[in-house]
C-alpha cells in the first residue's frame, strides 16, 4: 500500500530534549516536506527536499533541522524543543515537485511542556 | 496574509444540500489544488486545476478556477454526513517549488 509513515504519531516532551520525528514514504518520490498546523494558521512549510542531500528551508525553519541521506526518509530533528513548538506535524512527499499531488502522513501531535 | 485565503471560514448545512467553499489568491499560479482533512488527521488530495482549466468535476466535486479574478470554488453536490472536514485550497506559485495552504473551510454536515 502506498503510504507515506510518520512516528511517533504522539509525543509529549519537554523544553530542551532533543528529539526526532520520522518520516518515510514508499512511493519512489522525490520530493519530501514538512509542515506544521496550528489553530488559525494553516499549514505552514518548515522544511522541503527535492532529493537526496538537497533540502531547503520552508516558511518557519527556526528550531527545526532535517536530512535526507536515503529517498525514502526524511527526519525531522528539534535539537532543543521549546512550547512554541507544540503543534501538528505533517509530513507530505510527491513525485518530482511541490506542484505535484502531495501525500500526506498521518500526523504527530507534539506537546513541548 | 496568505496566498490563498478560504471563504467562509466554516460553513453548517444540512445533509443533501450543496456546499460551497471559496478561495482566494494573490499571485499568478501554476495549478491550484483542493485537500480534504478530517479531524486531525492527514490532508487527502481531491482535485487538481491547471492555471488553463476554467473547470474540473470528479465525482460529486465540481472546481472552478478564474485566474482573472485570482479564485477558485470547489462545489460539493448532494452532501452527505462523510463530508464533514476541512477542506484546503493550496496554490503553487509560478515558479516555487512548493504549495502554499489557506487556513481551510470547516464544513459540517448536519443529519
Amino acid at each position: 500500500e502506498a503510504q507515506v509513515t510518520q512516528n511517533p504519531r504522539y509525543l509529549i516532551t519537554v523544553t530542551g530534549k532533543k528529539l526526532t520525528v520520522t518520516c518515510s514514504q514508499n512511493m519512489n518520490h522525490e520530493y519530501m516536506s514538512w509542515y506544521r498546523q496550528d489553530p488559525g494558521l494553516g499549514l505552514r512549510q518548515i522544511y522541503y527536499s527535492m532529493n537526496v542531500e538537497v533540502t531547503d528551508k520552508g516558511d518557519v525553519p527556526e528550531g527545526y533541522k532535517v536530512s535526507r541521506k536515503e529517498k525514502r526518509n526524511f527526519p525531522l530533528i528539534l535539537e532543543s524543543p521549546s512550547p512554541n513548538q507544540t503543534s501538528l506535524y505533517f509530513c507530505a512527499s510527491s513525485f518530482w515537485e511541490g506542484a505535484n499531488i502531495q501525500y500526506f502522513g498521518a500526523g504527530t501531535r507534539l506537546s513541548v511542556l | 496574509s496568505q496566498q490563498g485565503e478560504e471563504d467562509p471560514q466554516a460553513l453548517s448545512i444540512q445533509e443533501g444540500e450543496n456546499a460551497t467553499m471559496n478561495c482566494s489568491y494573490k499571485t499568478s499560479i501554476n495549478n491550484l489544488q483542493w485537500y480534504r482533512q478530517n479531524s486531525g488527521r492527514g490532508l487527502v488530495h481531491l482535485i487538481l486545476i491547471r492555471s488553463n482549466e476554467r473547470e474540473k468535476h470528479s465525482g460529486r466535486l465540481r472546481v472552478t478556477l478564474d485566474t482573472s479574478k485570482k479564485s477558485s470554488s470547489l462545489l460539493i453536490t448532494a452532501s452527505r454526513a462523510a463530508d464533514t472536514a476541512s477542506y484546503f485550497c493550496a496554490t503553487v506559485i509560478q515558479g516555487a517549488q512548493k504549495l502554499v495552504f489557506g487556513q481551510g473551510t470547516r464544513l459540517t454536515i448536519n443529519p
